[in-house]
């Protein structure tokens, strides 16, 4: 059936580098897409979404990138600090359906100081 | 953003017991989520409960399973039910906002052990 999913399951990079987790859709219908980052023992926490009619989104020291012509949907992170570290999920919304997400299967950032 | 609590924040139960999952929000909400993750793993929408009607299961969970009460806009209960080893997992609830993009946001979670 029609998923969400990523590429890399463990990202480790350097303290003060910059991180890039990516996400793979396959559903071009798809209108909504979030990036959550989960800590140990706690629930997902919203960090940044963006709408099929954008192509880019910009918070604070995270971007997300999304290429509607691959399917493709990615989250920058600069300067990676280790409070950084946790689980980061991208999720699909499909308004259509009523607001249900579905998740991609997550990586896990580590930060190496 | 809405503040969320859930309880119990963990517990074990024993097989073929029961256990009742409270989530309370600090605002008015339409639309609560329940999902469940289970070790390792991502999240999967379990159903959604609006308040005033019988909730929305998604395929693979059923109501006789994983009762679901929404008394009022702030407040709702996910029962696991005739619970297993396999229902073991963190149980959490999510609200949609009221911003422009209906991002939902989530409590905390219900760690869930059967033994």
């Amino acid at each position: 059936g029609e998923s969400v999913g990523l590429h890399l399951p463990t990202l480790s990079v350097q303290e003060g580098d910059n991180s890039i987790i990516n996400c793979a859709y396959s559903n071009s219908a798809s209108d909504y897409f979030i990036w959550y980052k989960q800590e140990s023992g706690k629930g997902p926490q919203f960090i940044i979404d963006i709408r099929s009619n954008m192509d880019k989104r910009q918070g604070q020291r995270v971007t997300v990138l999304l290429n509607k012509t691959v399917k493709h949907l990615s989250l920058q992170i600069a300067a990676t600090q280790p409070g950084d570290s946790a689980v980061y999920f991208c999720a699909e919304n499909r308004l259509e359906y009523g607001n249900k997400l579905v998740f991609g299967a997550g990586t896990i950032l580590r930060v190496k100081s | 953003s809405a503040v969320i609590s859930q309880k119990p924040s963990r517990d074990i139960c024993q097989r073929g017991t029961s256990l009742t999952i409270q989530c309370q929000v600090d605002s008015q909400v339409t639309m609560m989520f329940w999902y469940r993750q289970q070790p390792g793993q991502s999240l999967t929408l379990i159903a959604t409960a609006n308040q005033g009607s019988e909730a929305t299961y998604e395929s693979g969970f059923v109501i006789d399973k994983f009762p679901i009460s929404r008394p009022n806009l702030t407040f709702s209960t996910l029962t696991v039910s005739n619970m297993s080893p396999e229902d073991s997992s963190i149980y959490l609830c999510s609200v949609e906002s009221r911003g422009p993009f209906n991002e939902q946001f989530f409590g905390p979670g219900t760690r869930l052990t059967v033994l």
